[in-house]
């Protein structure tokens, strides 16, 4: 079974730095997806951004990016310019291709953005 | 468009009934999926529907928990005799195959 840990229970960062989120995963997959969500205290799970194992090149999404290191299974978020609207609790997933989608996610990361 | 729905919001029953937690999806989204999420800590997958058929219900915690999605649009997550480790936050996530899946607000259920 697959399993994803995040091992850094809360962070926090001044608002205009710069924050990475740590997240490593264990599978014997070598297709499968990678995502990171962000849920605010409104419950709503917000896609932040995704990965492909196939593709070498780290994912972008405006201020946020990825470190996806395959052989090391390693998959850390990097947030840029934090804003206080970056505050929430992120959630580090990975999908298995060939079991319908469902998605796996870890324990989570408190992040705080301060003034 | 519209997104993914639930119903209700918060629900508080008391240990040994019966509850029933709806989940509408995005229109034409094939897949639908249900995760259950504990205080403090990240979903868990309960059960997964590729249109009317559960495909995958390898989640589901005991034989008091059920789902049905008889027109492969609309589920309801069923519970019977409801127990307090029961109470968490239970969210559904709909998506076109193979696509990324987008989650409804959830519902709080919390049994007393």
């Amino acid at each position: 079974a697959q399993t994803v840990t995040q091992s850094q229970p809360e962070m926090s960062v001044q608002e205009a730095e710069t924050v990475t989120l740590s997240c490593t995963y264990d599978t014997s997959e070598n297709n499968y997806y990678l995502f990171w969500y962000k849920q605010p205290p409104s419950r709503q799970m917000i896609l932040v951004i995704r990965q492909e194992a196939y593709k070498q090149q780290n994912a972008t999404e405006n201020r946020f990016s990825v470190n996806f290191q395959k052989a090391a299974k390693s998959f850390s978020l990097k947030i840029s310019d934090s804003q206080l609207g970056d505050t929430a609790m992120y959630f580090c997933a990975f999908m298995k291709l060939k079991e319908g989608n469902k998605l796996v996610f870890g324990a989570g990361t408190i992040l705080r953005v301060k003034s | 468009g519209a997104g993914v729905s639930q119903t209700p919001s918060n629900k508080v029953t008391e240990k040994g009934k019966y509850v029933e937690l709806r989940c509408d999806p995005i229109s034409g989204h094939t897949a639908l999926y249900w995760y259950r999420q504990s205080l403090g800590q990240g979903p868990e997958f309960l059960i997964y529907f590729q249109g009317t058929g559960a495909a995958d219900d390898s989640g589901l915690p005991n034989d008091r928990f059920f789902a049905v999605r008889p027109e492969g649009s609309v589920s309801t997550l069923k519970i019977q005799r409801t127990e307090r480790g029961d109470s968490a936050v239970y969210l559904c996530a709909s998506s076109s195959q193979g696509s990324e899946q987008y989650f409804g607000p959830g519902t709080r259920l919390t049994v007393t």
